[in-house]
C-alpha cells in the first residue's frame, strides 16, 4: 500500500526536451509538495499545492510548471530541459492545519539530462 | 530567515554504540521538527515528528528531543546497528509559508559491524 508514489523512478533525456513526472498520494492529504535534491544531497522546496491551489512557488525557472488535477495528484512538467536540472525530485504530502503536520515523501525521480 | 544546520556531517561508529545527532535552527518560532532517514538512492522515511509543545518523542531505539529556546534538537540512537547506516535529516516547517520544510544538510551515519 504505497502512500506517496512517483513515476517514473528514473528519467534520462536530452537537453531541450520536455518531460513530466507524476505523483499520487493515497493518504487523503490536502497538501502536496515538490522538492529538489541536488548533487550535494541538499533538499529544497519548489512548489506546494493545497486543495489544488498553488500556495508556494519558490524561485524556480518558469520552465517548471506544476499541475494538480485533484487533491491526490501533483504532477511536474519541465520544458526545455537543461543540464542543471539533473537532480532527484521528491514529491511529498501532508494534511494542512495550524501545526503543519507530518510530511510523507515519495521514493523520488532521478532525472538525468544529457 | 530560517536556517537549519546539522553536525556532524558524517559519523562512523562501531556497532552497539549509543550516538547523538545534532540539529540546530535559527528561528525558534517553529510548529514542529521532523527527523527523516534517507538510504542511498532511496526516498525519505519519516522517523519522528516532535511538536513544539513537546520536549521528547520516542520510537523504538530512537529518541528525539527538542529545545525551542536554544534552537536545538537531538536524535539519540541507542545500541546502533549496521542497518542504521543512512543519512539522517532534520527539517522544520517554515513559519507562515504553507508548511514548506527547511532541511538541514544531513548527517551521514555509518555503523561498522
Amino acid at each position: 500500500d504505497t502512500a506517496v508514489s512517483q513515476t517514473p523512478k528514473y528519467l534520462v533525456t536530452q537537453m531541450g526536451n520536455d518531460k513530466s513526472i507524476k505523483c499520487e498520494q493515497n493518504l487523503g492529504h490536502d497538501t502536496m509538495y515538490w522538492y529538489k535534491q541536488d548533487s550535494k544531497k541538499f533538499l529544497k522546496i519548489m512548489f506546494s499545492y493545497n486543495n489544488k491551489e498553488l500556495i508556494i512557488n519558490e524561485t524556480v525557472p518558469n520552465r517548471f510548471s506544476p499541475k494538480s488535477p485533484d487533491k491526490a495528484h501533483l504532477n511536474l512538467h519541465i520544458n526545455s530541459l537543461e543540464l542543471g536540472d539533473s537532480a532527484v525530485y521528491f514529491c511529498a504530502s501532508s494534511q494542512s492545519g495550524l501545526r503543519y503536520n507530518e510530511q510523507f515523501f515519495g521514493p523520488g525521480t532521478r532525472l538525468t539530462v544529457l | 530567515k530560517q536556517e537549519v544546520t546539522q553536525i556532524p556531517a558524517a559519523l562512523s561508529v562501531p556497532e552497539g554504540e549509543n550516538l547523538v545527532l545534532n540539529c540546530s535552527f535559527t528561528d525558534s518560532a517553529i510548529y514542529n521538527l521532523q527527523w527523516f532517514r534517507q538510504d542511498p538512492g532511496k526516498g525519505l522515511t519519516s522517523l519522528l515528528l516532535i511538536q513544539s509543545s513537546q520536549r521528547e518523542q520516542t520510537s523504538g531505539r530512537l529518541n528525539a528531543s527538542l529545545d525551542k529556546s536554544s534552537g536545538r534538537s537531538t536524535l539519540y540512537i541507542a545500541a546502533s546497528q549496521p542497518g542504521d547506516s543512512a543519512t539522517y535529516l532534520c527539517a522544520v516547517p517554515f513559519y507562515n509559508q504553507g508548511g514548506k520544510l527547511i532541511f538541514g544538510q544531513g548527517t551521514e551515519l555509518s555503523v561498522k559491524p
